[in-house]
């Protein structure tokens, strides 16, 4: 069974960071594609990010609202995928969930609760 | 950046048809995915690549895809399937995600 499972969230200040993690377990993560995607109260979903696998590159890419503040990261030894979050807004406040996929995303964990609020 | 644009709401009779749109320029030359989401839940894909189901989706969810709109089609409307619905594509030309806006079921 695929289990995508995050933490770290909280409360932080603007101008703050935090690091998120997410562990999978049930597929070959090494393998997967991941992507974080966030989810405002009460708004719609939003891409936020994704890191390929190694064997295609590792590269990770981001939306304009995120690009230069959040970065991703991946430890395939772990199993682990993070996302590290600096110069936080308040707008930045949301569910942020872990989900794989190349061009649709076929699982989700159940979301980690982060507000920036001064 | 590539705009996907769907209706806030639709409201469906128990055992009727509700069909959700989303709208994007030549969405059909794209891949649509779809996505449900119970409140307080995370998302469950649905339908994907226009039009296949995921295993484990019931045969009542189909999906279109053609010229500048998909739908997500549910048929026989069950209380169970009030929910945010959602369509994605991936934009080849930026090589990101993007979301529509979403679209509240409500089962009358």
């Amino acid at each position: 069974e695929v289990q995508l499972v995050e933490s770290g969230g909280g409360l932080v200040k603007p101008g703050g960071s935090l690091r998120l993690s997410c562990v999978a377990s049930g597929f070959t993560f090494s393998t997967a594609w991941m992507s974080w995607v966030r989810q405002a109260p009460g708004k719609g979903l939003e891409w936020i990010g994704r890191i390929k696998s190694k064997s295609d590159l590792g590269t990770a890419d981001y939306p304009a609202p995120v690009k230069g503040r959040f970065s991703i990261s991946r430890d395939d030894s772990k199993n682990t995928l993070y996302l590290q979050m600096n110069s936080l807004k308040t707008e930045d406040t949301a569910v942020y969930y872990c989900t794989t996929g190349m061009v649709a995303f076929g699982f989700w964990g159940h979301g980690t609760m982060v507000t920036v609020s001064p | 950046s590539y705009v996907l644009t769907q209706p806030p709401s639709v409201s469906v009779a128990p055992g009727k048809m509700a069909r959700i749109t989303c709208g994007g320029n030549n969405v059909g030359g794209k891949s649509v995915h779809w996505y449900r989401q119970k409140p307080g839940q995370a998302p469950v894909l649905v339908i994907h690549y226009d039009s296949d189901r995921p295993s484990g989706i019931p045969e009542r969810f189909s999906g279109s895809n053609s010229g500048n709109t998909a739908t997500l089609t549910i048929s026989r409307v069950e209380a169970g399937d009030e929910a945010d619905y959602y369509c994605q594509v991936w934009d080849s030309s930026s090589d990101h995600y993007v979301f529509g806006s979403g679209t509240k079921v409500t089962v009358l």
